[in-house]
């Protein structure tokens, strides 16, 4: 069974730029999760989508981050325009069911904002 | 505020010693558990969990223990192998649809 997949891995922009992710989840997972995970910390849920609906979008800074899941499956984060402190490890997860417990995630893409 | 709290960020132990890295949470309304374990540059992988009705799950050479007297849990590795260094994650998760909560991670060394 295929894992997730992310790309690209590494991104280095400068400030001010746009940047966009890709995340392809595990096949059949109906629940997909944006998480931003910062240098010397644990993962924080940005976004989580349940098929192609947002369930729960809080965390996510909307003057500048948006993410989309068409046809419920693969997704796009993006970010426009970048800051410093979005320098950070971008991680894609999937589940089976609503409500987290296990779930699989991604290599994550390295960003760094220049 | 950090309701899932991992004290010690680093911990080093000798092959085939037994390591116990530690969790402790503030929100008592948690009601299912999760260990991660992180290579660098891999996501994070999923360990062994367990559900606030539990108190112990083992799996092979690694044993959660949970306290809810105490809002602790404690992961247990036996024998660690040099293999087990990585970073190793607690996350916490409130029943119905709500995400994961991530400590800060705990860098464990086991050293041959």
């Amino acid at each position: 069974e295929a894992g997730v997949a992310q790309s690209p891995r590494y991104k280095i922009i400068e400030k001010r730029q746009s940047v966009a992710f890709w995340c392809n989840p595990i096949s059949g997972h109906a629940t997909l999760y944006w998480y931003q995970q910062i240098l010397g910390q644990g993962p924080k849920l940005l976004i989580q989508f349940q098929n192609n609906g947002v369930v729960d979008d809080s965390q996510l800074p909307k003057d500048r981050f948006s993410a989309e899941r068409l046809k419920g499956v693969d997704s796009t984060l993006k970010i426009q325009p970048a800051k410093l402190e979005d320098s950070a490890v971008y991680l894609c997860a999937s589940s089976f069911w609503r409500g987290g417990r296990e779930q699989y995630f991604g290599p994550g893409t390295r960003l760094t904002v220049t | 505020d950090q309701q899932v709290k991992q004290n010690s960020p680093s911990l080093s132990v000798q092959e085939g010693r037994i390591s116990i890295l530690n969790c402790d949470y503030t929100n008592s309304m948690f009601d299912y558990f999760l260990w991660y374990k992180k290579y660098p540059a891999e996501g994070p992988t999923f360990l062994i969990s367990i559900s606030s009705i539990k108190d112990k799950n083992e799996d092979g050479r690694f044993t959660v223990f949970l306290n809810k007297s105490a809002k602790h849990l404690s992961l247990h590795i036996v024998p660690s192998q040099p293999g087990d260094s990585a970073v190793y994650f607690c996350a916490a998760v409130l029943s119905g649809n709500t995400p994961l909560v991530f400590g800060k991670g705990t860098r464990l060394s086991v050293i041959a």
